[in-house]
């Protein structure tokens, strides 16, 4: 049972580089989100998904894009890099949410991002 | 914008001591996190508490919350070396379409000295 397995750790990229970064989770939760994670700024949901197909913003979603064609991937694309976007990136699944929830998230490692 | 906020933002404690932190949110609730983030890592749930419950335990961790104050408190009794982490609470709304916004804190840094 790996839980929730982000790839890559390390990443740099040039400013109006794209990636993608993964996500996949082996539990069967429904539920998955990415946030990110800046010093003095906690984390901030970018946007989360409720079930395969259906996704939704967070607090911060610009400059990013996701998809949920399967249960366990979540990937999250960054369409042109920019220095705003250096950060550490985590993604978070649960067995449910929306107030349902009773044993939390689980986090991914997290992936962290330089853009140069 | 952030939900909670932690306090203090860094406390720091001999081995043995008890560790207080403080969260206070803004909206209501359905239910109030604590998670731990050790350096360079991910972050580990701890404990869950219901917008009906007023304090939960597990091991040495005591959560108790007071929605008519939008609080929240965790104590971290009989500390270890191995309890220095960052500590976040975050909030699962109460209602309406953003409740599956789980949204965090900017957290407690907790030093636990040897």
């Amino acid at each position: 049972n790996a839980g929730v397995t982000q790839t890559p750790k390390f990443q740099v990229l040039k400013t109006g580089q794209s990636m993608t970064l993964q996500c996949a989770q082996d539990m069967n939760h429904e539920y998955m989100s990415w946030y990110r994670q800046d010093p003095g700024m906690g984390l901030r949901l970018i946007h989360y998904s409720v079930g395969a197909g259906i996704t939704d913003q967070g607090e911060v979603p610009n400059g990013y894009n996701v998809s949920r064609s399967t249960t366990e991937d979540f990937p999250l694309r960054l369409l042109s890099a920019a220095p705003s976007q250096t950060s550490v990136y985590f993604c978070a699944s649960s067995y449910s949410g929306g107030g349902r929830s009773s044993y939390g998230y689980t986090f991914g490692s997290g992936t962290r991002l330089t853009v140069v | 914008s952030q939900q909670g906020e932690e306090d203090p933002q860094a406390l720091s404690i001999q081995e043995g001591e008890n560790a207080t932190m403080n969260c206070s949110y803004k909206t209501s609730i359905n239910n109030l996190q604590w998670y731990r983030q050790n350096s360079g890592r991910g972050l580990v749930h701890l404990i869950l508490i219901r917008s009906n419950e007023r304090e939960k335990h597990s091991g040495r961790l005591r959560v108790t919350l007071d929605t008519s104050k939008k609080s929240s408190s965790l104590l971290i009794t009989a500390s270890r070396a191995a309890d220095t982490a960052s500590y976040f609470c975050a909030t699962e709304p109460g209602s309406g379409g953003s409740n599956y916004k789980l949204t965090f804190g900017k957290g407690t840094l907790l030093t636990v000295n040897p």
